[in-house]
């Protein structure tokens, strides 16, 4: 079955204890993004990829970090997180570019951060 | 900054009737206009695109897409107790990149049996 799988999907923390929210797709895309979506925001892009070893940023990138050593992985990694990373993240993956190809989304993962 | 505008709602339709989602752009530059509907505490799924000025249809759903005016709606047809959800306009941002979407907040969107 064709889909984007996220891990962990809920996860309590606490401030400053890095995580990392991995993000893994079976679709071959080379277009892959992280997304976190908050009451009265929508969704806002954080980062995302157009292919391996190329990243660049979105609209709230500040807090995060990324990297896309393999085609079907894109971890998002918060080092130091901060209450105010408290979000449900999308991660999404697509064929190419967003432009023109629809992006699939992965389940959630809601993250809480005290 | 680039921005996708769209009314929060809540909009309520009776049953059978015709939902109209509305979404503004500020980017005269975007391409590409996608619909995402979004089930409470589920990740979003796409409805339509649309890269052409006028209509496009599909099923019960109508997308409709006006550079000039940089609006774009989505009409849905007797509309369904099961259309209840938010819907998001989303819009490519082609500043340098084809990777940037920018979606505007969604419009929640109630129809009543």
């Amino acid at each position: 079955e064709a889909q984007v799988t996220q891990n962990p999907r809920y996860l309590i923390t606490v401030t400053g204890k890095k995580l990392t929210v991995t993000c893994s797709q079976n679709m071959n895309h080379e277009y892959m993004s992280w997304y976190r979506q908050d009451p009265g925001l929508g969704l806002r892009q954080i980062y995302y990829s157009m292919n391996v070893e190329v990243t660049d940023k979105g609209d709230v990138p500040e807090g995060y970090k990324v990297s896309r050593k393999e085609k079907r992985n894109f971890p998002l990694i918060l080092e130091s997180p901060s209450p105010n990373q408290t979000s449900l993240y999308f991660c999404a993956s697509s064929s190419s570019g967003s432009g023109r190809r629809e992006q699939f989304f992965g389940p959630g993962t809601r993250l809480t951060v005290l | 900054q680039k921005e996708v505008e769209q009314n929060s709602g809540p909009l309520s339709v009776p049953e059978g009737a015709i939902a109209s989602l509305n979404c503004t752009y500020s980017d005269r530059g975007s391409q590409s206009f996608f619909w995402y509907r979004q089930y409470s505490g589920k990740s979003p799924e796409l409805i339509m695109f649309i890269y052409s000025n006028g209509d496009k249809e599909d099923g019960r759903f109508t997308a409709q897409l006006n550079k000039a005016s940089q609006y774009v709606s989505l009409l849905i047809r007797d509309s369904q107790p099961s259309d209840s959800a938010t819907y998001l306009c989303a819009v490519n941002n082609y500043g340098g990149s084809q990777g940037n979407l920018i979606f505007g907040k969604g419009t929640k969107l109630s129809v009543k049996p």
